[in-house]
């Protein structure tokens, strides 16, 4: 497709299960990230990946969270033993090289919403 | 953590009034970005400005920024009912796009 999509589009699920979040960028971008928007505040970063590494997972809260992106196109993002507190929109954004070769627009892509009752 | 607060939260306007939103940051910047985000949608990028700049137009956007005060402002000239939607600034310390510090937001009402 033209855009980063996102699967599914949204997601409930039970307090203390595991839920998995996929991302599609944009064909051929290097670069992807996730957010995290919880209601009424701007996106928080997670992690980037450069490629099949992630470069850069600083914004991980914990250990529940761990995402992969095996073939350097799609990502999945999980998080294990959900709790109330990750209910939140889930966003991914894909670049063409990650700003190495200068500053590098982000494509934002339509976001999961995750509920956890 | 949220690098940028923007201000107003809210702000609701008249079809074909002026629309200026701010946004106030913490540490030192190398660029600053604005995107607005319509409801239940992603993010889509709007416009960049670098440290080095002062001024920069786009169609009916004019974002200023002040390094001095950490602040930058976005005006939205002849607002149209299709403006609506949250506006947000979002800075980028290493200058690499890598990762982006979101504020929390603006809401924009234009009313028809």
């Amino acid at each position: 497709g033209a855009g980063v999509s996102q699967t599914p589009s949204n997601k409930v699920t039970e307090k203390g299960k595991y839920v998995e979040l996929r991302c599609d960028p944009i064909s051929g971008h290097t670069a992807l990230y996730w957010y995290r928007q919880s209601l009424g505040q701007g996106p928080e970063f997670l992690i980037y990946f450069q490629g099949t590494g992630a470069a850069d997972d600083s914004g991980l809260p914990n250990d529940r969270f761990f995402a992969v992106r095996p073939e350097g196109s799609v990502s999945t993002l999980k998080i294990q033993r959900t709790e109330r507190g990750d209910s939140a929109v889930y966003l991914c954004a894909s670049s063409l090289s990650g700003g190495l070769a200068g500053y590098d627009e982000q494509f934002f892509g339509p976001g999961t919403r995750l509920t956890v009752l | 953590s949220q690098q940028g607060e923007e201000d107003p939260q809210a702000l609701s306007i008249q079809e074909g009034e002026n629309a200026t939103m701010n946004c106030s940051y913490k540490t030192s910047i190398n660029n600053l970005q604005w995107y607005r985000q319509n409801s239940g949608r992603g993010l889509v990028h709007l416009i960049l400005i670098r440290s080095n700049e002062r001024e920069k137009h786009s169609g009916r956007l004019r974002v200023t920024l002040d390094t001095s005060k950490k602040s930058s402002s976005l005006l939205i000239t002849a607002s149209r009912a299709a403006d609506t939607a949250s506006y947000f600034c979002a800075t980028d310390p290493s200058g690499s796009a890598r990762q982006l510090t979101f504020g929390s937001g603006t809401q924009l009402t234009v009313l028809p």
